[in-house]
């Protein structure tokens, strides 16, 4: 079973929609969570960080955790063909402070 | 704040030579520093763990021989690929977090192309 689970998409929505990113993982212990964006030939960037139960919002960007379900989602709204691009979630281990990725999923916004 | 920067950002070497890579935390002191390789529509493989004053954690399957990993400062992490070979060539990434379980931000990235 793979640490960090991703739809890899392509995940295909109209611009000003919602775009719902979704990640599991299997280390029930993990603490600290991410998502980031990566573009095409670049590295990384930080979105979001979330470490609690529950939404955190940012701008257009809401992440949600749920540590019972091992499940945390990205939601971005009013999307924009800016915002196309693979979005990866992070999970950091619980014992380990490592820091391990998802496949990433592929977003495209067309406009 | 929060600036990693990675150096070099292309390198191109002959098989059997060896190749260091810089990782730099510009604006902050960064206790551990992660190592990540990324081929073609992949996704980021982390290859060890470092934190400052001790030995890099690898992952299994990286061979520590040949990924040398040192972070002998709060702002520095290098990876030297020894006797690189094609098959090495990838993308490599650095990043960097202030502490247990924070964030970390990422350098630019290095293109490694063996030849």
């Amino acid at each position: 079973q793979k640490e960090v689970e991703q739809n890899s998409g392509p995940l295909s929505v109209p611009e000003g929609a919602i775009a719902s990113l979704n990640c599991t993982y299997s280390d029930r212990g993990s603490q600290s969570f991410f998502w980031y964006r990566q573009y095409s030939g670049k590295s990384p960037e930080l979105i979001m960080f979330i470490y609690s139960n529950g939404d955190k919002e940012d701008g257009r960007f809401t992440a949600q955790l749920n540590k019972a379900s091992q499940y945390v989602s990205l939601l971005i709204r009013d999307s924009q063909p800016s915002d196309s691009a693979t979005y990866l979630c992070a999970v950091n281990g619980y014992n380990n402070n490592d820091m391990r990725f998802g496949a990433g999923t592929r977003l495209t916004v067309k406009p | 704040g929060a600036v990693v920067s990675q150096h070099p950002s292309w390198v191109i070497c002959k098989s059997g030579t060896s190749v260091k890579i810089e990782c730099r935390s510009l604006d902050f002191q960064a206790t551990t520093m992660f190592w990540y390789r990324q081929f073609p529509k992949q996704s980021l493989m982390l290859m060890a763990t470092s934190n400052e004053g001790s030995k890099a954690t690898y992952e299994q399957g990286v061979e520590k021989d040949k990924f040398l990993i040192n972070h002998a400062s709060l702002t520095l992490s290098t990876l030297t690929v020894t006797s690189a070979h094609p098959e090495d060539s990838s993308f490599y990434i650095c990043s960097a977090s202030r502490g247990w379980n924070t964030e970390a931000f990422f350098g630019q990235g290095t293109r490694l192309t063996v030849v």
